[in-house]
């Protein structure tokens, strides 16, 4: 079955510190992937998506993801992290093509950033 | 601006009672999501809607209820037979290239 997987349920940073949020996806082709943040009791927000092209993908905050065909993996990372990066982080993909293309989520990797 | 409006933004639903959560798009999008969050369950789907006047059960359907009588209305339903209600539901539209999310609604059963 299809499955996203995002290891690490909670990170600590320190602020300034770089950061790197994991996310493995299991999938017969490359899907669409996509990054989505969430600051408590808010909607998400969409950081960065990649759909072809190159594998590096900049977004929004100054985040960046790289995908890794050989790997499965689709990584979210910021060099220097903010207190305000401090939300949950959604990893997520979308089949490129079928019927059925529901985004498909993983559980979400909580950052907590200490000053 | 283009975006998603959820109401109200706090719910508090008595045992028995049905309630009904708003959602509506101005983003033209013909696709719409009900999600249901709970704490370290991630986001769990409860209907979708891929056009007007059709809608499918996502994974957790029991208990909830949709229509999708307009493009830009999606209202999510929350029966009393939804024995356990109280969550953060989030409302989507968009499809493949994304999707754009609500702010979201917190019922509470009381």
């Amino acid at each position: 079955a299809q499955s996203v997987t995002q290891p690490d349920i909670h990170i600590t940073v320190s602020e300034g510190a770089s950061l790197e949020l994991r996310c493995n996806y299991s999938y017969g082709a490359t899907p669409y992937l996509f990054w989505y943040v969430q600051s408590p009791g808010q909607g998400l927000q969409l950081l960065l998506k990649y759909f072809s092209g190159d594998t590096l993908v900049q977004g929004i905050k100054g985040f960046e993801a790289e995908f890794k065909r050989s790997q499965s993996s689709f990584n979210l990372r910021k060099p220097s992290v903010h207190w305000s990066d401090a939300a949950e982080y959604f990893c997520a993909v979308v089949p490129r093509a079928g019927n059925n293309r529901k985004l498909i989520w993983g559980l979400g990797t909580s950052l907590a950033v200490n000053p | 601006d283009g975006g998603i409006t959820q109401s109200p933004k706090y719910l508090f639903r008595k045992e028995g009672q049905n309630v009904t959560l708003s959602c509506e798009q101005n983003l033209n999008h013909d696709a719409m999501y009900w999600y249901r969050q709970d704490p370290g369950q991630g986001l769990r789907l409860i209907y979708y809607s891929q056009i007007v006047n059709d809608f499918q059960k996502g994974d957790i359907a029991e208990g909830y209820s949709v229509s999708r009588e307009k493009k830009e209305s999606f209202p999510l339903t929350v029966t009393s037979a939804q024995k356990n209600p109280t969550a953060f539901y989030l409302c989507a539209s968009g499809g493949g290239v994304g999707y754009t999310f609500g702010s979201g609604t917190r019922l509470t059963v009381v």
